[in-house]
């Protein structure tokens, strides 16, 4: 059974700081999502990352995979009030396409 | 362009009393189907998920049931509702080259 732990699970920071969220998995997969979740609202797609050594950016987060760990991280560079949110991977399964969540992380970034 | 269809945004419903949330996809065929609950403050749990007409498969044992009536639209339902069931709802497709996308969810209060 497919098991996903992000950590940490709660990041208070001050803002210009940078920051990581860890996603590790229990068994292969060959693909994983990051999103985001404002409160009271629905999810929301930063990235999809499909291989080995994956790594994709958009403005101040970056989110890399590493399969043979079977880790991806989520990197915040100079964080800004705007990204507090709370931030989940998910991690599909290979033999039946099951998507399965991490707890989340919910980062609050303090101005 | 692809979009998902979820509905109520919001619902209250007495203890006992039967549920029924639709989700539909427009602008893709034959994408995988997913329903998750997430509790307050917590992360979502897959309850059913769907790669086909009429196959459903379930996720974690409870009082709900969920049906694939037409290729693009999933239905959770329950015959009677208990206080656990109380959560956010989210209705989710995907393609096996595509990350998941979701409907804006359904906020169930059970009284």
């Amino acid at each position: 059974e497919l098991k996903v732990e992000q950590n940490p699970l709660f990041l208070s920071m001050q803002e210009g700081k940078n920051y990581t969220i860890y996603c590790n998995y229990s068994t292969t997969s060959d693909r994983l999502y990051w999103y985001r979740q404002d409160p009271g609202k629905s999810l929301e797609s930063l990235f999809v990352l499909l291989s080995n050594g994956a790594v994709k950016q958009e403005g101040r987060l970056m989110a890399s995979l590493d399969t043979k760990a079977r880790l991806s991280t989520l990197h915040i560079t100079a964080a800004v009030h705007d990204l507090s949110a709370t931030y989940f991977c998910a991690v599909v399964t290979l033999r039946d396409d099951k998507i399965i969540f991490g707890k989340g992380t919910r980062l609050h970034i303090l101005p | 362009s692809q979009t998902i269809h979820q509905w109520p945004a919001t619902l209250v419903q007495p203890v006992g009393s039967p549920l029924s949330l639709e989700c539909t996809v427009e602008g893709t065929s034959n994408p995988n189907l997913y329903w998750y609950r997430q509790a307050a403050g917590r992360g979502l749990q897959l309850l059913f998920y769907s790669v086909g007409i009429g196959q459903i498969s379930s996720e974690v044992p409870q009082n709900l049931s969920a049906s694939r009536p037409q290729d693009r639209q999933f239905i959770l339902s329950s015959k009677k509702l208990l206080l656990s069931d109380s959560g956010f709802y989210l209705c989710a497709w995907s393609r096996r080259i595509t990350e998941a996308f979701f409907g804006q969810g359904t906020r169930l209060t059970v009284v």
